[in-house]
């Protein structure tokens, strides 16, 4: 089976730029997750989906950022306009509750740059 | 005081010796608690989780847990170079959707 899929995995915009960001969850995982790496602040939960619906987008930084997931097999996450501190890995991951207790599969990320 | 806390290391230990990763959470209610490998430049993989008080083995591979003092620890036995990654801990919280990882803790095993 495919794992997550993430799509651009590099992205190099400049500011003020829109850009999205996509993700394909495993198939049949119903829970859904985007988050941010940085060195200085690690692992940040942007949002997170549970059958499509937005549970907790607390860690949305700004309006600027945006999630949707209109279907089980497809999410994005929208950045307008992007500004040089966005800069940073995105990561999705899905799950699937159960006996592994929610176990998150990460994709590859995507790489963002902001000039 | 965050809510899933790790040394952030470096911890460097020599090729064949335990390694010992420890975490502490905040949340007293977490029941679900996972330990993450990330290679630089790689995603994060699940490695082992624990739900329960005491010890779990996989392998080379042992997590530890007390809920009592909210704290969980991976040992890692006959450490290898290829061991040498980035260690995330990471708590369900109370409610249990929302996954917390700590900052992460990096394990250099020397040859």
């Amino acid at each position: 089976d495919a794992g997550v899929i993430q799509s651009p995995r590099h992205e190099v915009t400049e500011m003020g730029q829109e850009v999205t960001l996509r993700c394909k969850p495993i198939s049949g995982h119903n829970s859904l997750f985007w988050y941010r790496q940085t060195m200085m602040r690690g692992l940040e939960l942007l949002i997170y989906f549970n059958n499509n619906v937005p549970i907790d987008d607390s860690g949305m930084p700004e309006d600027r950022f945006s999630a949707k997931m209109p279907n089980a097999s497809f999410s994005t996450l929208k950045i307008q306009p992007s500004e040089p501190r966005d800069s940073a890995v995105y990561f999705c991951a899905s799950s699937s509750p159960g006996t592994s207790g929610s176990v998150q599969f990460f994709g590859p990320g995507t790489r963002l740059t902001v000039l | 005081q965050k809510e899933v806390e790790q040394n952030s290391g470096p911890l460097s230990v020599p090729e064949g010796a335990i390694a010992s990763l420890n975490c502490t959470y905040s949340d007293r209610g977490s029941q679900s608690f996972f330990w993450y490998r990330q290679y630089s430049g790689k995603s994060p993989e699940l490695i082992m989780f624990i739900y329960s008080n005491g010890d779990k083995e996989d392998g080379r591979f042992t997590a530890q847990l007390n809920k009592a003092s909210q704290y969980v620890s991976l040992l890692i036995r006959d450490s290898q170079p290829s061991d040498s990654a980035t260690y995330l801990c990471a708590v369900i919280n109370t409610g249990g959707f929302k996954t917390i990882f700590g900052a992460g803790t990096r394990l250099f095993v020397k040859a």
